[in-house]
């Protein structure tokens, strides 16, 4: 079965500017999730959708960054305006369902580099 | 809120050499505990979890983590690595029941010297 599908796998923009990053899921995922992972740190939740509905965006800075996931499948996650700080890699993931026995399968990830 | 702690976050270790790295975590509940792994160049991957049941979990590549209540620890072990084990391995945590968020450690890189 396909894995986890990101694009673009880098990305390199000046701080103010926009960016999307696109997600898709693997087929009959549920749960939809994207994190952020900062260089020496661990992933970090930044939203989590169950279908097309959010269950958690509490550490999304909404003030900046904003996810949709239209139709319940694929999802993109947008930052308008980057700064410095939102340089790191954005990981997708997906599960069957949302309870933690169901195994969360990543993609490869977006590495944003923001001058 | 819960958090885990991963102290290590370099480990170099001779090929054929044991190895164990180190997870503690703090919760006031019960929690579920996985490892996952991130080898160059790709997405982290699942390698074991805990979420009921034997304190002691394995996974196909041989590595092992046992859950210490008392100690608050998820440790991960593997008797003899090898090359391919070269990656950076990831404790994490959630609290247990219903929806609950997993919240990720530092990460500990492994480097196995040939």
């Amino acid at each position: 079965e396909a894995g986890v599908a990101q694009s673009p796998r880098y990305k390199i923009i000046e701080k103010r500017q926009s960016v999307a990053f696109w997600c898709n899921p693997i087929s009959g995922h549920a749960t939809l999730y994207w994190y952020q992972q900062i260089l020496g740190q661990g992933p970090k939740l930044l939203i989590q959708f169950q279908n097309n509905g959010v269950v958690d965006d509490s550490q999304l800075p909404k003030d900046r960054f904003s996810a949709e996931r239209l139709k319940g499948v694929d999802s993109t996650l947008k930052i308008q305006p980057a700064k410095l700080e939102d340089s790191a890699v954005y990981l997708c993931a997906s599960s069957l369902g949302q309870g933690l026995a169901d195994t969360q399968y990543f993609g490869p990830g977006t590495r944003l580099t923001v001058l | 809120a819960q958090s885990v702690t991963q102290l290590d976050s370099q480990v170099p270790v001779f090929e054929e050499a044991p190895v164990e790295l180190r997870c503690n975590y703090s919760s006031s509940v019960s929690v579920y505990l996985f490892w996952y792994v991130q080898y160059p160049n790709q997405g982290l991957q699942l390698l074991l979890k805990y979420l009921s049941g034997s304190t002691l979990v394995e996974s196909i590549n041989g590595f092992e983590a046992e859950f210490n209540k008392s100690q608050t620890s998820f440790h991960l072990r593997k008797p003899s690595v090898h090359i391919s084990d070269t990656a950076e391995y990831f404790c994490a945590v959630s609290l247990s029941g219903g929806y609950q968020k997993v919240t990720f450690g530092t990460g500990t890189k492994l480097q196995v010297i040939p």
